[in-house]
């Protein structure tokens, strides 16, 4: 159990389906990311919100749309995705300030997307 | 900016082997470094961080990393493997006490298995 929270687990939808992931963290912090791990690729950052505000886009496409309602919740909101969407979604938190001084980031255990 | 290589996509290693991971860094600035696990279904573990106190770094599971700048390296290992060590390892980089960067920039990842 790291403190974060994803939900599902395992999301299987259709290319004209809207679907969410959820995240959820209980470690008090303020800043929050997502993360996309294919096969055989690097870890990659999607979305970064430092007390709720999106400090980050990395040119993710507009078919992935974050939300960040408070500093314990994110979510991904998901709409007409493709096949090679697929991939492992892991959603992390960290406690940031202004001179991060080696913060640990903590992951959840991700959620699984496949798109057919 | 910042990187980190892992040489090796794969290691193979018997049951009380030594294990040795390889991860090579670049940075303009003196680092934090880190070395996450992720088991087969699940999320990043932290395993240990280095944040430029001891440069002979104690995690779990008896894994130690030693920060080497003369070399750019903070290979992982570990005495004596165990069965259980199998999962998949990354090296990370991120800012610096003399840096303001945040982004936190993971290798491609090394998959060790253990032969028994």
């Amino acid at each position: 159990e790291t403190g974060v929270t994803q939900t599902p687990r395992h999301l299987v939808m259709g290319m004209t389906n809207k679907k969410s992931l959820k995240c959820e963290q209980h470690l008090g912090h303020n800043a929050m990311y997502w993360y996309k791990q294919s096969a055989k690729k690097p870890l990659e950052l999607m979305f970064v919100y430092n007390f709720k505000e999106q400090t980050e886009n990395n040119s993710v496409p507009s078919r992935f749309s974050p939300e960040c309602p408070n500093s314990s919740h994110l979510f991904l909101h998901l709409h007409t995705l493709q096949p090679e969407d697929s991939a492992l979604y892991l959603c992390a938190s960290s406690q940031e300030d202004l001179a991060p001084k080696g913060n640990t980031i903590y992951f959840g255990e991700g959620s699984w997307l496949t798109v057919v | 900016a910042q990187s980190v290589t892992q040489l090796g996509s794969h290691v193979s290693v018997s049951e009380g082997a030594l294990v040795l991971l390889r991860c090579n860094y670049s940075s303009s600035v003196p680092p934090y470094l880190f070395w996450y696990v992720q088991y087969p279904n699940q999320g990043l573990q932290l395993l240990l961080k280095y944040t430029s106190a001891a440069t002979l770094v104690k995690g779990i599971n008896g894994f130690e990393a030693e920060f080497k700048k003369s070399e750019t390296s903070f290979h992982l290992t570990k005495p004596s493997a165990h069965m259980s060590d199998a999962a998949e390892y990354f090296c990370a980089v991120r800012g610096g006490p003399y840096s303001s960067a945040s982004k936190i920039i993971f290798g491609s990842g090394t998959r060790l298995s253990i032969r028994p």
